[in-house]
C-alpha cells in the first residue's frame, strides 16, 4: 500500500490549459513538499508546506496543504511544455521522507 | 546543480556481483538519504544517515548495505545482484535530521545488471 497516492499518474494537455494534481494520504504528515524530477535528473525542490489550509505560489504553481495535513494539491495555469515533467509528493514520518509515484505530466505545443 | 555528487553515473555489471555507490552530500549537510527508483515503485527509501549514524531504515534488503564516513560522504553497497536491482540510485542530502522533508538530490546512478 501506497503511503502518499499521486493522482492523476498521467496527465497531457494543450500549452495554456490550466491543470490540478493531488497527493492523498490516510496519514498526517509535519510536513509535505513537492518535487519536480526531469528525465535523467534528480528531483529538484519546489515547495514546503507545513500549516493545514497553507496556499504557496511559484509563479504559476500553486500548492495547497489541506486542513487535516493528510493531502496536497498543485495547480498549474496556463501550462507551458517547459512545465513538462515528473511531479512528486513526499512526506516525512518517523524520520522517513516517503515519496508518491508521481504525475508524469506532458504539455503539448 | 544541486551539489550533491554521486558515482558512477552508470555501472552495468552481471548477476551475483557487488558494487559500490558513491556519495558526497552538499557542503554543510549531515545528513545523507538513499532511494532506489524503478518505473513500476517510483522512489523507495533505503536508509538515512545522520552524522555518521544509522538514522532511519526503510526497504533495504539484507544483501544492501551503506555506510556514512567521518568526512560525511556515503556508499551504498549492493551485493549478489539481481536482475531485478536494476535501477537509478539516488542519493540527496539535508542539513540535519530534521523532518521537513526538504532534500537536494545528486542526478542518481544508474545500475544494470545482466
Amino acid at each position: 500500500t501506497q503511503l502518499l497516492e499521486q493522482s492523476p499518474q498521467f496527465l497531457s494537455i494543450q500549452e495554456g490549459e490550466n491543470l490540478t494534481v493531488y497527493c492523498n494520504s490516510s496519514s498526517v504528515f509535519s510536513s509535505l513538499q513537492w518535487y519536480r524530477q526531469e528525465p535523467g535528473e534528480g528531483p529538484v525542490l519546489l515547495v514546503t508546506v507545513v500549516t493545514g489550509g497553507e496556499v504557496k505560489k511559484l509563479k504559476r504553481l500553486t500548492f495547497q496543504f489541506g486542513d487535516a495535513r493528510k493531502d496536497s494539491s498543485l495547480h498549474i495555469t496556463a501550462a507551458q511544455p517547459g512545465d513538462t515533467g515528473l511531479y512528486l509528493c513526499a512526506g516525512a514520518r518517523d524520520d522517513k521522507i516517503i515519496f508518491g509515484k508521481g504525475t508524469r505530466l506532458h504539455i503539448l505545443p | 546543480d544541486s551539489g550533491v555528487t554521486q558515482t558512477p553515473k552508470h555501472l552495468i555489471t552481471a548477476t551475483g556481483q557487488r558494487v559500490t555507490l558513491r556519495c558526497s552530500p552538499r557542503s554543510g549537510d549531515l545528513s545523507v538519504y538513499w532511494y532506489q527508483q524503478s518505473l513500476d515503485q517510483g522512489l523507495q527509501f533505503l536508509i538515512q544517515y545522520y552524522n555518521g549514524e544509522e538514522r532511519a531504515k526503510g526497504n533495504i534488503l539484507e544483501r544492501f548495505s551503506a555506510q556514512q564516513f567521518p568526512d560525511l560522504h556515503s556508499e551504498l553497497n549492493l551485493s549478489s545482484l539481481e536482475l531485478g536491482d536494476s535501477a537509478l540510485y539516488f542519493c540527496a542530502s539535508s542539513v540535519g535530521p530534521h523532518k521537513t522533508g526538504e532534500l537536494f538530490f545528486g542526478e542518481g546512478s544508474r545500475l544494470t545488471v545482466l
